[in-house]
């Protein structure tokens, strides 16, 4: 069956453009999260869809990233005004009802200039 | 004080040894925790989860939770070098809710 889909999987954007990213889970699974992974670090949390509940959206760093997620299944990340500090893979992850177990996808590789 | 720590590693450990990891946490009330592994260039996996204190094993990996010392560990017995990975610790529950807060990671690896 399909994984968690990521698009794109490389990004290069300039310094202050928008980018978007996209994440598309696994069929049935109702929590959806995004993390950032910058190289040689952990995972760091970004916001989090549970269903049809408010998101968790503790972890943005700042006002220029948002996330929505439509229909509870696609999800797309926006950084707007990019900055170099930004660069990172960006990771999305789903889960289905009542287990926890996470299922990653294979990220976006998004690179600031 | 980072919520969830690990030592970074890297940690090298002969083939066919124990290796030990170790992360804390600092939310008292997190509930439930969660071992991943990671192999470079990857996306994380997860291996183990365990909720309740003691020990949890699973072939060759045992994981061990004590809560009133704000510790889990992972215990990697007969390590092989295919075991070379970074490893993170991950908690969820307490102030934090249903999000997964990871920590930082450890790097293993297995010399033939």
């Amino acid at each position: 069956g399909a994984g968690v889909s990521q698009s794109p999987s490389n990004k290069v954007t300039e310094k202050g453009k928008d980018v978007e990213l996209r994440c598309d889970p696994i069929s049935g699974h109702t929590a959806l999260y995004w993390y950032r992974q910058s190289l040689g670090q952990g995972l760091e949390f970004l916001i989090y869809f549970q269903g049809n509940s408010a998101p968790d959206k503790s972890g943005l760093p700042s006002d220029r990233f948002s996330a929505e997620r439509t229909g509870g299944s696609v999800s797309t990340l926006t950084i707007q005004r990019t900055q170099q500090e930004d660069s990172a893979v960006y990771l999305c992850a789903s889960s289905p009802p009542a287990v926890e177990k996470l299922f990653f996808g294979s990220g976006t590789q998004l690179s600031v200039l | 004080q980072k919520e969830v720590e690990q030592n970074s590693g890297p940690l090298s450990v002969p083939e066919g040894a124990i290796a030990s990891l170790n992360c804390t946490y600092s939310d008292r009330g997190s509930q439930s925790f969660f071992w991943y592994r990671q192999y470079s260039g990857k996306s994380p996996e997860l291996i183990m989860f365990i909720y309740s204190n003691g020990d949890k094993e699973d072939g060759r990996f045992t994981a061990q939770l004590n809560k009133a010392s704000q510790y889990v560990s992972l215990l990697i017995r007969d390590s092989q070098p295919s075991d070379s990975a970074t490893y993170l610790c991950a908690v969820k529950g307490g102030a934090a809710g249903n999000k997964l807060t990871f920590g930082g990671g450890t790097r293993v690896l297995v010399k033939p």
